[in-house]
């Protein structure tokens, strides 16, 4: 399965935009990128997904790269509810084998 | 609503005592899924599928059985519980369409097992 790679942990100030970055090297033509987010104590929560074209929803947008390699999640105004682990995966065309990494922790300071 | 359904929501129980985690959705999914959540090791799939009668291994198999005798309903089975299988298990369905693959997840059960 392709693998992503993102960082440990980013801090945020509230009302400001946050880029968090996802790696995918190894991505496959097929592979969707997805990300969900987990707030404290709650099942995953999806985000946004994309496969070649950059992406906007009411929650965030997600800028693909143009060789796919790697991806980024905006938010475009942090607020103390987007305080949560930011999970980037890459899904076949079916969906099978789903597979979660351990995530990006975004701290939103106030 | 459109919305997973688990039960329970928290068990514990003993070991080797068989118990089912029942899986519920109403959106029609073709595609249902387990994980189990544990603090360091992040979510792992324990089985996914992908219709009624269709049922195939995640990570993490080990110790569970699933089946999917109807669309909606995907119930988790653990024969013979054991304590390394205490853990926070969330249940997920999507379409399979990979435009319209949203994952929903359900609240989770926390299962312990003493």
């Amino acid at each position: 399965d392709a693998k992503t790679t993102q960082p440990n942990s980013m801090e945020s100030n509230e009302e400001e935009p946050v880029h968090l970055p996802c790696n995918h090297s190894t991505i496959s033509g097929t592979d969707y990128i997805h990300w969900y987010r987990q707030l404290p104590s709650q099942g995953p929560e999806y985000v946004i997904h994309g496969l070649t074209s950059n992406v906007n929803n009411r929650m965030a947008s997600l800028a693909i790269a143009e060789d796919r390699k790697s991806s980024t999640l905006i938010l475009h105004r942090a607020t103390l509810r987007d305080a949560a682990v930011y999970y980037c995966i890459l899904s076949n065309n079916y969906g099978q084998n789903f597979v979660f990494g351990p995530g990006t922790r975004l701290s939103v300071l106030p | 609503e459109a919305q997973v359904t688990q039960n329970p929501r928290y068990l514990i129980t003993v070991t080797g005592k068989k118990l089912t985690v029942t899986c519920s959705q109403n959106m029609n999914h073709e595609y249902m899924s387990w994980y189990r959540q544990d603090p360091g090791l992040g979510l792992r799939q324990i089985y996914y599928s992908m219709n009624v009668e269709v049922t195939d291994k995640g990570d993490v198999p080990e110790g569970y059985k699933v089946s999917r005798k109807e669309k909606r309903n995907f119930p988790l089975i653990l024969e013979s519980p054991s304590p390394n299988q205490t853990s926070l298990y969330f249940c997920a369905s999507s379409f399979l369409d990979p435009s319209y693959n949203e994952q929903f997840f359900g609240p989770g059960t926390r299962l312990t097992v003493l």
